[in-house]
Formats: structure tokens, sequence, C-alpha cells
């Protein structure tokens, strides 16, 4: 089945740095992407919708010049998280929405990434 | 009141017994999905929903759209089975519901 995966699967850094986190769609591709992010014991929340070749279309409050997003192919989106600090620490989750081929129209998740920041 | 509201929030189960989480919604929707999320965090997406319903094993996903709802099942459950199950609506974006922590004991 598709598959979407997402690197790195855990990071640590130091306050102030910054930290790029990809998510890439191995057997399909992927015109639009979705970050999320999710604290602990908490549901998911849409970040932001990535659209392959055009800006991020970022949901209220979420800040887009921390979280900048770059989804420069059909196959790969990046989230980068700016000058992080520890209330960035969190876990993120992408998906994938798939388009051609036999699973097109489907919804595949990335294993997420969990940010720990110092 | 959230546009995604399941239950129960937590579920305690023996192994063997048949289970069911609910979901419902208050907006249109083009698809439903049934999501599973273990411990460590990774996600697996169990169903797609837009109408009727949909088996994969042990587990049954049904979907009505006039009531704005849908149950998840999962016959002869196993400890295995233990893990937050999620329902997510899907219009121009997803919007989660809380999640129902299943527990089931051998």
């Amino acid at each position: 089945g598709a598959v979407v995966s997402q690197h790195p699967s855990w990071v640590i850094c130091k306050s102030g740095t910054s930290v790029k986190i990809e998510c890439r769609s191995l057997d399909f591709q992927a015109t639009t992407m979705f970050w999320y992010r999710q604290f602990p014991k908490q549901s998911l929340m849409l970040m932001a919708t990535s659209n392959e070749g055009s800006k991020a279309t970022y949901e209220q409050g979420v800040e887009k010049d921390k979280f900048l997003i770059n989804h420069a192919s059909l196959t790969l989106s990046t989230l980068t998280v700016t000058s992080a600090h520890p209330e960035d620490s969190s876990f993120y989750i992408c998906s994938a929405l798939s388009v051609g081929g036999s699973v097109t129209g489907e919804l595949f998740f990335g294993e997420g990434s969990r940010l720990t920041v110092l | 009141k959230n546009e995604v509201e399941q239950s129960p929030q937590n579920l305690t189960a023996q192994e063997g017994e048949f289970i069911t989480i609910n979901c419902s919604y208050s907006v249109g929707i083009s698809a439903l999905h049934w999501l599973q999320q273990h411990p460590g965090g990774g996600i697996v997406s169990l169903f797609m929903l837009s109408s009727g319903k949909k088996k994969h094993g042990r587990l049954i996903a049904t979907i009505n759209i006039q009531e704005k709802h849908s149950s998840l099942h999962i016959t002869a459950s196993h400890p295995r089975d233990s893990a937050v199950y999620i329902c997510a609506v899907f219009r121009s974006r997803l919007t989660f519901g809380e999640g129902t922590q299943l527990t089931v004991n051998p």
C-alpha cells in the first residue's frame, strides 16, 4: 500500500536553532499534503495545507514565519521550525492526499516526528 | 460544540469482546476517516468512508450521511487493538475528533 515517510522520527535541538522535517510520499504523487501538531493527550491539530508549487495555507493562529512549509515536488513537503523554543516541542505529523494510480483521493499519514527543544 | 464528537473517550474491554466507537459530526463532509494511533504516535488510516459500510479483517466501519454519524466496530477484540482511535471528517481539510482510548485486556 501507499506509504508516507516522515523524517526524522525524533529530534532534540537547542533553543534558537531551526529544525527541518521531511514528509515524502514513496509510491504515489501528492499535490496536497497536510501538517498537523499534537500535544500530549490531545487531538491532532491542523497547522497548514501544503500545495505543490504554491504557498501553503496556514490555519488561524499558526505563524507562517515560524513554521515554514515548502512543497517543491509532488512527493516531498518540508516543515521547518525556525528559531525553535521549548514551547515548540510537540509531535508533528504529515499526511498526503494521493492523486492518480489505484489509491486516488486517499489520505496517508506519516509516522510523525517528535521534536524536543531544550 | 466540537464539529466532530467521539464517544466514548475511554473504553476498556476484555479480549474477545465486540467493540463500538461512535463519531458524530455537525457539518457536511466529503469523506470520513477512521485512524488508529499507537502509543509511539504513528498513525494508520483504517478506513475512508463517504457512504455505506466497509470491512477489513475484524474491523467494520459504517457511516450514515443523513444522520451525520459513523461507527467503528472491532469484532473479537485483541490486546494488540489497544490504541487511540480517531475519527476525522474531510471537507477541504480534516477536522479531528478527540479520540477514543481503547484498552483491551487479555
